[in-house]
């Protein structure tokens, strides 16, 4: 059965404070891990998408790396809007013909992080 | 102004009633999915629908239904028959291809009264 477990489940940073978030999986076949960014009472906004081991994308003060178990989402010198719940997907590759069910995805339990000023 | 619209934001439901949510999309993406967000809990996957007319059962489809009868709407009912639906739900809509993301609407949340 495929998982994903993020960790830690909260992370409280003081601003400037560099950390990151953890996000590991077990998949069959992985066709692609996702990141979202969630505010309270909003729907995920996406970030970035890693496709293969090796693998970095950036944007602004965060970074995401693949490994063939695990995703890093690195925040570097974060600022309190930055604080979120952050999510990561994982898309399995399994293939049906009828239904292309491979675009399906697999959540982890997401990240909130907490940034003071 | 484009994008992915659910409505209502908030939705109360009473003993024994059906509710419906709705979910409309003017991005012309094909595939509509359809989750369920508990606190401290991922995105569980209740139904989706690749192309008009034909949709699939998630992980968690006992006690809902719905239908794609237009590209651009993907309505959840809500029945009876679930006997937990306090949550929070999220409609997500993602373009052909196998490596594009899904977007998500900003949600509905349900409230048992």
């Amino acid at each position: 059965e495929d998982q994903v477990t993020q960790s830690p489940e909260a992370l409280r940073l003081q601003e400037g404070e560099s950390s990151s978030l953890n996000c590991s999986y077990t998949v069959s076949g992985l066709r692609g891990l996702f990141w979202y960014r969630q505010d309270p009472g909003k729907g995920p906004e996406f970030l970035f998408t890693l496709y293969s081991a090796g693998e970095e994308k950036e944007k602004e003060r965060l970074k995401a790396t693949l490994t063939k178990k695990e995703s890093f989402l690195h925040i570097t010198a974060p600022k309190p809007e930055d604080s979120a719940t952050y999510l990561c997907a994982v898309q399995e590759g399994r293939d049906n013909r009828l239904h292309n069910a491979g675009n399906m995805l697999t959540f982890g339990g997401g990240t909130r992080l907490m940034v003071k000023p | 102004d484009g994008g992915i619209t659910q409505s209502p934001k908030y939705l109360f439901r009473k003993e024994g009633q059906n509710v419906t949510l709705s979910c409309e999309q003017n991005l012309n993406h094909d595939a509509m999915y359809w989750y369920r967000q508990d606190p401290g809990q991922g995105l569980r996957l209740i139904y989706y629908s690749q192309i008009v007319n034909d949709f699939q059962k998630g992980d968690i489809a006992e006690g809902y239904s719905v239908s794609r009868e237009k590209k651009e709407s993907f309505p959840l009912t809500v029945t009876s028959a679930q006997k937990n639906p306090t949550a929070f739900y999220l409609c997500a809509t993602k373009r052909a291809g196998m490596y594009q993301p899904q977007h998500f609407g900003d949600g509905t949340r349900l409230s048992i009264l």
